[in-house]
Parts: structure tokens; sequence; C-alpha cells
């Protein structure tokens, strides 16, 4: 049973640091991965999705790698700002299904 | 710009209602999933439906019901609303080309309150 997750729970970082958010998954045979965020309340927003054959995606200043073999995905933010504040969530879907397993989040703080 | 409407943001039920929980798509796509989501537990997937009609259990269905009649709809249904079911309900709709999944794009949530 594929098992998705994400450390640190929590953290919290000067503005203009950089910073990396932690996935990982149990079952390496995924067709792909997303990364979201989710403000207080409210829905969640696509990031970044990286496909099986994928090692990394860019966006802005975000930027997204896959290594399906070692079953991790990390999420660079670079020059972080208050702005950024939110969980961020990643979530794979495993090959032979439809649905999405997500991880629990890692609840980002910027501090101006 | 994608849209997934979710037609409420805020709900409060009474204990033994039945509650009807609307999401709406605006592209042709073909999956459209319910999820719920609690502090600690993380997002969990009540049902999913790959077509018209078509619906499949997730992991908690429980206390839960689905209608899928167009292709654009996709409905949750509570058929005696318990406090349990307090929770922030989560839409989504994806489409699914064979090996490569498109992204899945979320509605805007729906806080359900049963008291």
């Amino acid at each position: 049973k594929q098992e998705v997750t994400q450390i640190p729970a929590a953290l919290s970082v000067p503005e203009g640091e950089n910073l990396v958010l932690n996935c990982s998954f149990t079952d390496s045979a995924i067709y792909n991965l997303q990364w979201f965020r989710q403000d207080p309340g409210k829905g969640l927003t696509s990031l970044l999705l990286i496909q099986s054959s994928q090692r990394e995606q860019t966006s802005g200043r975000l930027n997204a790698s896959l290594d399906k073999s070692s079953g991790r995905s990390t999420l660079y933010i670079a020059a972080s700002q208050p702005g950024d504040s939110a969980t961020y969530l990643c979530a794979v879907t495993t090959s032979g299904t439809y649905k999405y397993i997500f991880g629990t989040g890692t609840r980002l703080k910027v501090l101006a | 710009d994608v849209k997934v409407t979710q037609s409420s943001r805020y709900l409060v039920k009474r204990t033994g209602e039945k509650v009807f929980l609307e999401c709406v798509q605006d592209m042709d796509h073909e999956n459209m999933f319910w999820y719920r989501q609690d502090p600690g537990l993380g997002l969990r997937l009540i049902y999913f439906s790959y077509d018209v009609k078509m619906k499949e259990k997730g992991d908690i269905p429980e206390g839960y019901s689905v209608s899928r009649e167009k292709k654009e709809r996709f409905s949750l249904i509570l058929e005696s609303a318990s406090t349990n079911q307090t929770s922030m309900y989560l839409c989504a709709r994806r489409t699914n080309r064979g090996e490569m999944n498109t992204e899945a794009f979320f509605g805007q949530g729906t806080r359900l309150t049963v008291v």
C-alpha cells in the first residue's frame, strides 16, 4: 500500500532564504507526483506536476525534483517571501490506479 | 483558467439531515474526486468517478454516496449527516490519458459543520 510522508511537518524561516521541502513515498511504481499549496481554509492550488519519466520541473522560484528509485521528491523554493507562507502537500498516483495519495503536508511560515 | 466550483464555502446542517455537496467542472474531464480533510489525518478519498454514472469507492465511503448524471457535475451525498462528518470537503478533477496523467485541480472547498 502506497504511503506518502512529508518531513518536516512545520518549518519557519526568515524572508529571503532558500529552502527545501521533502516528500517520500514507499512504492516507486508511480505515474506522477504533484505538489500543491494550501492556504488556511482554502482549497488546493496546483504548483508543479512531474511525470514518472521526468527528473524535475520548474516554475518561477519553484523547482521540484523526482527520484523514483529512492522514492523521494523535493520542492525547492528560492528567495522565500512572506507570501509563500502556506501548507505544501505532495501527492502521488500509483501505477494502475486513478487516485492520488497525499502526504500530510509541511506548514511553512516565512518571517518578514 | 481551469475551474472547479463547489456550490458552498460553508454549510451548517443538523444531525440526521440529508446533505448534498455539489461540484461542477468547466472542462470535459472524465475523472472527478471527493476528498475530506481533517487535522492530523490529511486528505482521504471518499469516492471517485471515471465517467458519467461510473463510480468507485475510495478509502472512507461509509456514510456517503455520490451521483454523476452529467460529465461536468459530481455530487456527494450524506444520507443522514452525523457530527463525525464535520470536515472540509474538497472536490477535484483530472483527465487520465493512459500513462500520462494530467494535473489534478481542486475546488475551493466546503467547510461542513454538523450540529
